[in-house]
């Protein structure tokens, strides 16, 4: 089935610096990544959806040049948070849209923590 | 506004009998809902699925009802196992289900007593 590579699943990084997250589709074209965030507690919340070629379309709220993406190729998106503050620790997934029946395909996710 | 509710933030079920997960939803324009299953710091994995032109979706162990008038769906897992013990996001989308993003519920902790 199609899978999606996230890494890095962990990382502390400290405060003001920069951590980028990436997604590799392994077998399959994804034209279309959606970034999205989990608080403790809450659901999963769409950040921005990025597409192959084009730019990213941020949801409201969501600071583009605080979370730089960018979708170079058919198989890998990332997303860049610049400056990293500790509210921006968080779970973050990707996820590309789907084959045929099986919905989305999930990256592992990202656990982050800012110090 | 939530458009995608699911009240019960936990449920406890004996081994072998039946889990019940329910989701609620605002939005008359979702076509597509979706169940997925997630472990701690893992991603969610996709478990069933079912369009709005549908009431009943089966796959194994696991069924999903949709009860569109009251804009309602649940998620029947039968008989239950330990291994299902995880947290269930109940999803939803407005396009057809592999075009527009999902829009997803809180969560339910499922634990499955032995």
């Amino acid at each position: 089935g199609a899978v999606v590579s996230q890494h890095p699943s962990r990382v502390i990084c400290k405060s003001g610096t920069s951590v980028k997250i990436e997604c590799r589709s392994l077998d399959f074209q994804a034209t279309t990544m959606f970034w999205y965030r989990q608080f403790p507690k809450q659901s999963l919340m769409l950040m921005a959806t990025s597409n192959e070629g084009s730019k990213a379309t941020y949801e409201q709220g969501v600071e583009k040049d605080k979370f730089l993406i960018n979708h170079a190729s058919l198989t890998l998106s990332t997303l860049t948070v610049t400056s990293a503050h500790p509210e921006d620790s968080s779970f973050y997934i990707c996820s590309a849209p789907g084959q045929g029946s099986y919905g989305y395909t999930f990256g592992s996710g990202t656990r982050l923590t800012v110090v | 506004d939530q458009q995608v509710k699911q009240n019960s933030p936990s449920l406890s079920v004996q081994e072998g009998r039946i889990s019940i997960l329910n989701c609620d939803y605002t939005n008359s324009m979702f076509d597509y809902f979706l169940w997925y299953k997630k472990y701690p710091a893992e991603g969610p994995t996709f478990l069933i699925s079912i369009s709005s032109i549908k009431d009943k979706n089966e796959d194994g162990r696991f069924t999903v009802f949709l009860n569109k008038s009251a804009k309602h769906l649940s998620l029947h897992i039968v008989p239950s196992q330990p291994g299902d013990s995880a947290v269930y996001f109940c999803a939803a989308s407005a396009m057809g289900g592999s075009q527009g993003n999902l829009i997803f519920g809180k969560g339910t902790k499922l634990s499955v007593k032995p």
